[in-house]
C-alpha cells in the first residue's frame, strides 16, 4: 500500500487568506488527482495532474506535481468559505490502482 | 448531483442485524466500487465490479458482501458487523476498471451512507 500523507490535517484560517496544502509519498505515481469533499458529500474530483512539474490553475486553486512524480501541492489564493472542506489527494500506479491520502480539513471563516 | 445515489444515507443497526446498502449509477459506467471512509485513515478500497464481475476484493471479512446485479446497481450486504465498522461507505463509478485515476476515466462517488454499529 503507497502512503500519501497530507499536511496539514487540520487548517483554519480567515475568509482571503492564501494557504498551501501539501500531498507527499515515497512513491512514483503515474497521475496525482485532488477531490474535495464538503460535509454530507462524497468527494468530487478537481484536478488530475500527469506530468512531472505540471502546474494546472482552476480559479483561485492552483496544483502542482513535483518533478519527481512522488508529490503535489495545492494552493489556494483568497480562500472564501465556500472551499470550506475535507482536501484528499489520490495517486494512481499501475492500471488498476489509486491510493488515497490521509486528508486536509479545511474550515475558513467568515 | 454527481449522477450516483446512494441509500440510505444513515443507518443504525445492531451487532446482530442484517441490513443492505443500495447504491445506483446513472452514468452509463462499466466500473462500480465500494469504498469505506472512517475517522483518521485514508479513504479505503473495499470492493471493485467491471460489468458485474467482481475483480477487486481487497482484503474485506466476510460480514461484508457485495452484490453487483447489473452495471448500473451495487449493494453491500451487512451481517453480525463490529462497532468498529462504523463508517461512511461511498459508492464509485468510473467509465471503466483502468486506468484508475486517468484523465477521462474519472471516478464519480455517491453522497455516502453512513453506518453507525451499536
Amino acid at each position: 500500500t503507497q502512503l500519501l500523507e497530507q499536511s496539514p490535517q487540520f487548517l483554519s484560517i480567515q475568509e482571503g487568506e492564501n494557504l498551501t496544502v501539501y500531498c507527499n509519498s515515497s512513491s512514483v505515481f503515474s497521475s496525482l488527482q485532488w477531490y474535495r469533499q464538503e460535509p454530507g458529500e462524497g468527494p468530487v474530483l478537481l484536478v488530475t495532474v500527469v506530468t512531472g512539474g505540471e502546474v494546472k490553475k482552476l480559479k483561485r486553486l492552483t496544483f502542482q506535481f513535483g518533478d519527481a512524480r512522488k508529490d503535489s501541492s495545492l494552493h489556494i489564493t483568497a480562500a472564501q468559505p465556500g472551499d470550506t472542506g475535507l482536501y484528499l489527494c489520490a495517486g494512481a500506479t499501475g492500471a488498476n490502482n489509486l491510493f488515497f491520502g490521509t486528508g486536509t480539513r479545511l474550515t475558513v471563516i467568515p | 448531483e454527481t449522477g450516483v445515489t446512494q441509500t440510505p444515507r444513515h443507518l443504525v443497526m445492531g451487532m446482530t442485524n442484517k441490513k443492505s446498502l443500495k447504491c445506483e449509477q446513472h452514468l452509463g459506467h462499466n466500473a462500480m466500487y465500494w469504498y469505506k471512509q472512517s475517522a483518521k485513515k485514508p479513504l479505503e478500497l473495499m470492493f471493485v465490479y467491471n460489468f458485474k464481475e467482481q475483480t477487486e476484493n481487497n482484503s474485506v471479512p466476510s460480514r461484508f458482501s457485495p452484490e453487483c446485479p447489473n452495471s448500473s446497481h451495487l449493494f453491500l450486504h451487512l451481517h453480525t458487523l463490529q462497532p468498529e465498522d462504523s463508517a461512511l461507505y461511498l459508492c464509485a463509478s468510473s467509465l471503466a476498471v483502468a486506468p484508475q485515476g486517468a484523465p477521462g476515466n474519472t471516478i464519480y462517488f455517491g453522497e455516502g451512507s453512513w453506518l453507525t454499529v451499536v
